[in-house]
């Protein structure tokens, strides 16, 4: 039962457009979202987050939007460059759940120049 | 240094072989953890521990055991390894109450 879901495994746009992560998730009680980045050979890194209590998160050419009522979240990157491509993995975590991180898929976006 | 190191880097072992995957951090953090990342499947929880006396299984726990000899160090065996548990294997470190965590740069597994 996959409570965090990214249905698309790949994305590919050009330099300077938007990208437009997308991440689905059906367990209600997930009160923190978070955005994580993986380059090849390395462990995912923290890009943004975003609390329940908002819906939306700036910083910088990222940006996070939460719709609770739809569970879904996106992530904004703009405009795109060469070294935003990598895995982006969105995680959710509730105060239920101890705050153990549940993860997606992952999303591999290559950005082309 | 790293926060989070994990050692080896890659490793290939026989099924049926006994591996040891460790991990340690300099982060000062109570919270310690395990996934896997396999392709279409992201990263799973196998094990996880909130302090040196705290072990918990994960979704994935089946066999794999840990061992948390102390609060910088987490280790992940496994006991009799099978090609299915091929795959990148992730420590992570958070604060209790912390939203994120830490992770190491991963130790890839080749059980042939």
């Amino acid at each position: 039962d996959q409570q965090v879901k990214q249905n698309s495994p790949s994305l590919s746009v050009q330099e300077g457009r938007i990208s437009i992560l997308n991440c689905d998730y059906t367990n209600s009680m997930f009160d923190y979202f978070l955005w994580y980045k993986k380059y090849p050979a390395e462990g995912p890194t923290f890009l943004i987050s975003i609390s329940s209590i908002k819906d939306k998160n700036e910083d910088g050419r990222f940006t996070v939007f939460l719709n609770k009522s739809a569970k879904h979240l996106s992530l904004h990157i703009v405009p795109s460059q060469p070294g935003d491509s990598a895995v982006y993995f969105c995680a959710a975590s509730s105060i239920q759940g101890a705050q153990k991180l549940v993860f997606g898929q992952g999303t591999r976006l290559t950005i082309n120049p | 240094d790293a926060d989070v190191t994990q050692t080896p880097r890659n490793r290939i072992t026989k099924t049926g072989k006994r591996i040891m995957l460790e991990c340690s951090q300099t982060k000062g953090h109570d919270r310690m953890y395990w996934y896997r990342q396999d392709p279409g499947l992201g990263l799973r929880l196998i094990y996880y521990s909130f302090d040196v006396k705290d072990i918990n299984k994960g979704e994935i726990s089946d066999g794999y055991s840990v061992s948390r000899q102390a609060q910088a160090k987490f280790s992940l065996s496994l006991e009799s390894a099978i090609p299915n548990q091929t795959a990148l294997y992730f420590c992570a470190t958070s604060a209790e109450g912390a939203q994120g965590y830490t992770f190491g740069s991963g130790t890839r597994l080749t059980v042939v």
